[in-house]
């Protein structure tokens, strides 16, 4: 079974500049996660999405942070425009939504501001 | 609302050493208990889960047992090797109170030196 698809691995942009990160999640799963996590702390919950709908952001910075999942599948989270603080692994996850079931995480994107 | 408190890090121990990571949860629902790992460079990936109370999860020679009366989640192994070396996340989720949400603590980096 294939696992989670994230691209790119790693990005260097200079601040105030925009990025896009992709994610393809694991097939049949309807809930998808993104996942910011800055160096030494956990991952912090960006956008979760049950199918294309949104089931909570509310903690994505909206003035320069927008996802997307238009057909219920693969998943974009764009920043525009980056700031230094912006610095941190994005990880996108995704699980079945049946029962608590464990979220499966993709190798992440490493995004540096400079 | 639902949290995590992990044990601070940095851990070091010695090969053959017993190894427990400290977690306590706080939760309004019945959550599922995971723990991840994390290796240099990769994402999570989970490591054990339980999702009832007394369930004991186990992979790996690693162990974690759900008390629900001390709200703990503790992360347990007899014997760790070198190759144990990386970040351990405690985490839970809740499908009834906050639709599977993961919620992370803030990872304990262990070392284990030959």
């Amino acid at each position: 079974e294939a696992g989670v698809a994230q691209s790119p691995r790693y990005k260097i942009i200079e601040k105030r500049q925009s990025v896009a990160f992709w994610c393809n999640p694991i097939s049949g799963h309807a809930t998808l996660y993104w996942y910011q996590q800055i160096l030494g702390q956990g991952p912090k919950l960006l956008i979760q999405f049950q199918n294309n709908g949104v089931v909570d952001d509310s903690q994505l910075p909206k003035d320069r942070f927008s996802a997307e999942r238009l057909k219920g599948v693969d998943s974009t989270l764009k920043i525009q425009p980056a700031k230094l603080e912006d610095s941190a692994v994005y990880l996108c996850a995704s699980s079945f939504y049946r029962g608590n079931t464990e979220a499966f995480f993709g190798q992440g994107t490493r995004l540096t501001v400079v | 609302g639902d949290s995590v408190t992990q044990m601070e890090g940095p851990v070091t121990l010695s090969e053959e050493a017993f190894l427990t990571i400290n977690c306590t949860y706080t939760a309004t629902g019945y959550p599922s208990l995971f723990w991840y790992v994390q290796y240099p460079g990769e994402g999570l990936q989970l490591l054990l889960k339980a999702t009832k109370a007394d369930d004991k999860g186990s992979n790996k020679g690693f162990e974690a047992t759900y008390r629900k009366e001390t709200t703990s989640f503790h992360l347990e192994k007899g014997s760790v090797q070198v190759s144990d070396s990386a970040v351990y996340f405690c985490a839970l989720s809740d499908i009834l109170n906050t639709g599977n949400q993961f919620y992370f603590g803030t990872g304990t980096s262990l070392t284990v030196i030959p």
